[in-house]
């Protein structure tokens, strides 16, 4: 089993549309939680960081940590095609350890 | 633009060679890091170095060494090289030297013949 799983997706939306991509996790140890977006042929940056449990909101994104359930989210508001993407979850203890990425496509 | 350079940006080369990917770091960023990206594995951390010295190391082959040096610029190499290798790999600088706020460069593609 994965250390950190996500769905690969692709997840396609139209724009306007509220959207949501999870993580789950297996190791207790993580206490850092972030959020990469990765465009087409570019490396990752950093989109948001939480480090407890709880919401954390940057404009339209929102970003859920739920430590007991060992699962994260991020919520992207009023979808644009600029979001299109491909959405990395990180978890940190002693080193960073990457989901394998969910593919976003927003359709004008 | 992250501040992360990395060469060559595309390298292919026949099984059984070596090669070398370098990365210069954000200026002033201590800590390197480097990742590999497959379709199929995602983005797997292999090594991390701190102002000079290994930190962390991750899934990296034993055919797969890496330094950092004094002006704290890093290179990744690989040798005995096989089909398998080809994938984008990913050099990634920080400030200090444990958090999870790095910055990426634009990858080495590698293909491997």
């Amino acid at each position: 089993q994965k250390e950190v799983e996500q769905d690969p997706g692709p997840l396609s939306v139209p724009e306007g549309a509220i959207v949501s991509l999870n993580c789950t996790y297996s190791n207790s140890a993580f206490q850092y939680f972030m959020w990469y977006r990765q465009y087409s042929r570019k490396g990752p940056e950093l989109l948001m960081y939480t480090y407890s449990s709880g919401n954390k909101e940057d404009g339209r994104f929102t970003a859920q940590v739920d430590k007991s359930s060992k699962y994260i989210s991020l919520f992207i508001r009023d979808s644009q095609p600029s979001d299109s993407a491909t959405y990395l979850c990180a978890m940190d203890a002693d080193k960073l350890i990457f989901g394998t990425g969910t593919r976003l496509q927003v359709f004008p | 633009d992250s501040g992360v350079t990395q060469t060559p940006k595309h390298l292919i080369t026949a099984t059984g060679q070596r090669v070398t990917l370098r990365c210069s770091p954000r200026s002033g960023d201590l800590s390197v890091y480097w990742y590999q990206q497959s379709l199929d594995q995602g983005l797997q951390f292999l090594i991390q170095y701190y102002n000079g010295e290994e930190r962390a190391k991750g899934n990296i082959l034993e055919r797969f060494s890496a330094q950092q040096f004094p002006d704290l610029h890093s290179e990744l190499n690989l040798s005995s090289l096989e089909l398998g290798d080809s994938a984008l790999y990913f050099c990634a600088s920080s400030v200090v030297q444990y958090t999870g706020e790095l910055f990426f460069g634009e990858g080495s593609r590698l293909t491997v013949l």
